[in-house]
């Protein structure tokens, strides 16, 4: 069974500084990976996928990530953070299979951002 | 588009009630439908994949007959929480997708928290 670890459960950065948060995955095929960001009190917004391709991907708000095989992560990015990215960013990974479609989160990483 | 509208947000009632909360795709039809529960400072756990026109399909550990799920159309989607108590308080949230296949992105309603006194 796939699983998603985010070994940091809270990261505080100030405001226009860079942001890497952490993501690491266990699946057994080639994975469909996502990060997503919640509100309090919200729903997610997908930030972005990676399916295949180009290992670099772009998403919304300035944000991008990295897959990377051999290290079976794939970071987020953000050059210089802004107030409003502060929220809860969560990393998962689609399974395929007979399980088509589920997802697998991680526990979430807490992000801070200080003026 | 793809955006996925969740009702009530918030719910209060007693002990012992049944609670029905519901989700749509406003502008696309859902085939599956995912429905998660998420505790305080915690990430989401999948409860069951909701088939329009089928049975759903429930994780290991979530009662079946306890949550309801109901898919009767491809925009909406129910989730009926029966004779709640306050261990079900949580924050339930559903989400779709526009296509099936482990590599589309679903889309998420904004949430529904229960409360259960």
């Amino acid at each position: 069974a796939q699983s998603v670890t985010q070994p940091d459960i809270h990261i505080t950065v100030s405001e226009g500084a860079s942001l890497e948060l952490r993501c690491n995955y266990s699946y057994g095929a080639t994975p469909y990976l996502f990060w997503y960001v919640q509100s309090p009190g919200q729903g997610l917004q997908l930030l972005l996928k990676y399916f295949s391709g180009d290992t670099l991907v772009q998403g919304i708000k300035g944000f991008e990530a990295e897959f990377k095989r051999s290290q079976s992560s794939f970071n987020l990015r953000k050059p210089s953070v802004h107030w409003s990215d502060a929220a809860e960013y969560f990393c998962a990974v689609g399974a395929g299979g007979t399980s088509y479609g589920k997802l697998t989160f991680g526990q979430g990483t807490i992000l801070t951002v200080h003026p | 588009g793809a955006v996925v509208s969740q009702h009530p947000s918030w719910v209060i009632c007693k002990s012992g009630t049944s609670v029905k909360i519901e989700c749509r795709s406003l502008d696309f039809q859902a085939t599956t439908m995912f429905w998660y529960r998420q505790f305080p400072k915690q990430s989401l756990m999948l409860m069951a994949t909701s088939n329009e026109g089928s049975k759903a399909t429930y994780e290991q550990g979530v009662e079946k007959d306890k949550f309801l799920i109901n898919h009767a159309s491809l925009t909406l989607s129910t989730l009926t929480v029966t004779s709640a108590h306050p261990e079900d308080s949580s924050f339930y949230i559903c989400s779709a997708s526009l296509a099936q296949g482990s590599n589309q992105p679903q889309h998420f309603g904004d949430g529904t928290r229960l409360s259960i006194l």
